[in-house]
C-alpha cells in the first residue's frame, strides 16, 4: 500500500528566513508522481509543484523547490525567501498508475513578521 | 473565470435534511472528484467521475450521492444530513483519470449541521 508521510505537524519560522518541510513516502511503483499543495486560510488547495519520479532534476518554482531522494523515498519542499503570505497549510500527495492520489496530513506553516 | 467553482460556499442546515453542492469545471478536463475535509485538514476523497462514469466510489455513506449530467458537472446530495457530514467539501477535475496529472480544486462548501 502506498503511504505518505508528514512528520511536521506545524512549523513556524520569521519572514525572510527559509523552510523546509519534510514528506517521505512508501511505494514499490518505480514510475510516480509527487506534489505539493498548498491551502492559505481561504481554503482553496492550489498546487505548488509536481515532480515526476522518472526525472532525476528536483522540480522548482520561483521561491519553493523541491529535494526529491528516490532512494530514500523523501520529497522536501524548501521555500525560499518566506513571505508572509506563505502561511498555509502544506499537503504531501503521491500518485501512481492505477492508484488514487494519496495524501499527507498536512503541515501547518506560520510565517511571522 | 474561475475554473473550478462550486455552489453554495457556505451552508448552515439542520440535522435530517438534504442538500446539495453544485460543481462545474470549465477546464475541458474529463475527470472530476469529491474530496471532503474534516476538522484535522484531513483529506479524504469521497468521489471520482470520468467522463460522467463513475470511477471511485470510496466508503461513503449511501446519504451521499452524486450525479454527473455532464463531463463539466458533477453534483453532490446529501440525505439525512448528521452532524458528522460537517466539513469542507471540495470539488474537483484534472485532465483525466492517469496518474500524475495537476488536480484543480473549487474553493470548497463548507457545510455545517446542526
Amino acid at each position: 500500500a502506498q503511504t505518505v508521510t508528514q512528520s511536521q505537524p506545524e512549523m513556524s519560522v520569521q519572514e525572510a528566513e527559509t523552510v523546509t518541510l519534510s514528506c517521505t513516502y512508501d511505494t514499490s511503483e518505480s514510475n510516480y508522481y509527487l506534489f505539493w499543495y498548498k491551502q492559505p486560510p481561504s481554503r482553496q488547495m492550489i498546487l505548488v509543484i509536481r515532480q515526476e519520479a522518472y526525472k532525476q532534476q528536483n522540480a522548482t518554482e520561483n521561491r519553493f523547490s523541491v529535494n526529491f531522494q528516490k532512494a530514500a523515498k523523501s520529497f522536501s519542499l524548501k521555500i525560499s525567501d518566506s513571505q508572509l503570505g506563505d502561511t498555509a497549510m502544506y499537503f504531501c500527495a503521491f500518485s501512481a498508475l492505477g492508484y488514487q492520489l494519496i495524501w499527507g496530513a498536512g503541515t501547518k506553516l506560520i510565517i511571522k513578521p | 473565470d474561475t475554473a473550478v467553482s462550486q455552489t453554495p460556499k457556505y451552508l448552515v442546515t439542520q440535522m435530517g435534511n438534504d442538500k446539495s453542492i453544485k460543481c462545474e469545471q470549465n477546464l475541458g478536463h474529463d475527470t472530476m472528484y469529491w474530496y471532503k475535509q474534516d476538522s484535522k485538514k484531513f483529506l479524504k476523497i469521497m468521489f471520482s467521475y470520468n467522463n460522467k462514469e463513475l470511477i471511485i466510489n470510496e466508503t461513503v455513506p449511501n446519504r451521499f450521492s452524486p450525479k454527473s449530467p455532464d463531463k463539466a458537472h458533477l453534483n453532490l446530495h446529501i440525505n439525512s444530513l448528521e452532524l458528522g457530514d460537517s466539513a469542507v467539501y471540495f470539488c474537483a477535475s484534472s485532465q483525466d483519470w492517469y496518474s500524475g496529472n495537476t488536480i484543480y480544486f473549487g474553493e470548497g462548501s463548507w457545510l455545517t449541521v446542526v
